[in-house]
């Protein structure tokens, strides 16, 4: 079973307003990345998390994290009609090997 | 410039004919994976390698082969591609194992019929 699950499946907003996703994981982590991917292209990385961190910002991104209920949440300020993608979160397990494991993704769809 | 590339980007082959997906990144980056997407599943990883001669499976390798003999090349091979194998593959390659960021390919649709 997968480990990332991302929700919800799709999201549309006018642009302006604030997205968030959520991703949630089962097992423990090292770290947990988000990724976004315009239609089929290849994949872009937005923004890296480590397990003893709980916030991060990066422009008008802003990922929290909490371990405990094994969660993510990627906020997306201020959305921009060039903002429309997919959005993966990915996480890099910390036991069985060193495997990286996807979520489904969000589809984000900024309205102009 | 930085890139990963990946040859070809489109392939249509029929079932069992043996093909191989080439993988190339420019950034001296230790770790190299391989991923398929399908719609509604997100990612699944491949192979992953770790360094030249090192390589590990990931969640789905089942019908699928791939080499590191080189630090910069990671070909992934079908040697007798199924339908069910028809999906869009993407190539990536980090730094080290965990904690970098992941550069990905352009990805190589392939469908088998």
């Amino acid at each position: 079973s997968q480990q990332g699950e991302e929700d919800p499946q799709a999201l549309s907003i006018q642009e302006g307003e604030n997205a968030t996703m959520n991703c949630s994981y089962k097992t423990s982590i090292n770290n947990l990345q988000w990724y976004r991917q315009n239609s089929g292209r290849g994949l872009v990385h937005l923004i890296l998390i480590r397990s003893n961190e709980r916030e991060k910002h990066s422009g008008r991104l802003r990922v929290t994290l909490d371990t405990s209920k094994k969660s993510s949440s990627l906020l997306i300020t201020a959305s921009r009609a060039a903002d429309t993608a997919s959005y993966f979160c990915a996480t890099d397990l910390n036991t069985g090997g060193f495997k990286t494991i996807f979520g489904a993704g969000t589809r984000l769809f900024v309205k102009a | 410039e930085a890139q990963v590339t990946q040859n070809p980007r489109y392939l249509i082959t029929v079932t069992g004919k043996k093909l191989t997906v080439t993988c190339s990144q420019n950034m001296n980056h230790e770790y190299m994976s391989w991923y398929r997407q399908d719609p509604g599943l997100g990612l699944r990883q491949i192979y992953y390698s770790m360094n030249v001669e090192v390589t590990d499976k990931g969640d789905v390798p089942e019908g699928y082969k791939v080499s590191r003999k080189e630090k910069r090349n990671f070909p992934l091979i079908l040697e007798s591609p199924s339908p069910n194998q028809t999906s869009l593959y993407f190539c990536a390659s980090s730094l080290a194992r965990q904690g970098y960021e992941q550069y990905f390919g352009p990805g190589t649709r392939l469908t088998v019929t």
